[in-house]
């Protein structure tokens, strides 16, 4: 398996402007999060899925952040509008079993909102 | 409040020495905890992993040393390498009040010296 796989791997928008994350977890994963890694916060949890159902997005900063899982192998993370406080890598991450264990990470999306 | 922390954000070694890389964490409730170490412009790559009913895990060059009575938790590198250069994140897995996933701390930077 290629492990986990997002897209793109930066980018780069001006404020106001819609940005969407792709991620395509390891084959077989149940579980799926979406993470958000700073320098002054650390990684955050943002939002997890348990076979494609969100489960828990007390982690989502705003309204104004959003996430799917249409199917197994897809899932976006969407912020509409974007603003410059967004500027961070995103990570997204797949496990086989319980929630948090052994968690894969893909390379990430670094995001940069001017 | 619950937390996972990092006692030290940088730590410097010879190359060829032990590293010990330590963590605190404050939610007693925690039971499964995981070192993950990250390197410049990746996501963040699984070492090792405790549950609350040990004390000690071993793998290859890396311990992991879990003190449920202080809420502390170690990472120690044997025979430190360049290759071991990266951030180094303890994690735990936090049950209740919240998401069921990984919370991160802060992580600390190992830079080995040659």
């Amino acid at each position: 398996d290629a492990g986990v796989i997002q897209s793109p791997r930066h980018e780069v928008t001006e404020m106001g402007q819609e940005v969407t994350l792709r991620c395509k977890p390891i084959s077989g994963h149940d579980y799926l999060f979406w993470y958000r890694q700073t320098m002054m916060r650390g990684l955050e949890l943002l939002i997890y899925f348990n076979n494609n159902v969100p489960i828990d997005d007390s982690g989502m900063p705003e309204d104004r952040f959003s996430a799917k899982m249409p199917n197994a192998s897809f899932s976006t993370l969407k912020i509409q509008p974007s603003e410059p406080r967004d500027s961070a890598v995103y990570f997204c991450a797949s496990s086989l079993y319980r929630a948090g264990t052994e968690a894969f990470f893909g390379q990430g999306t670094r995001l940069t909102v001017v | 409040g619950e937390s996972v922390g990092l006692h030290l954000p940088t730590l410097s070694v010879q190359e060829g020495d032990n590293s010990i890389i330590n963590c605190a964490y404050s939610n007693s409730a925690s039971d499964y905890f995981i070192w993950y170490k990250q390197e410049s412009g990746k996501g963040p790559q699984f070492i090792i992993d405790i549950r609350s009913n040990m004390d000690k895990r071993q793998g290859q060059r890396v311990t992991v040393l879990l003190n449920k009575t202080v809420k502390h938790l170690s990472l120690q590198i044997a025979a430190t390498q360049p290759g071991d250069s990266a951030v180094y994140f303890c994690a735990e897995n936090r049950r209740g009040g919240g998401a069921d996933g990984l919370t991160f701390g802060k992580g600390t930077h190992l830079i080995i010296q040659p």
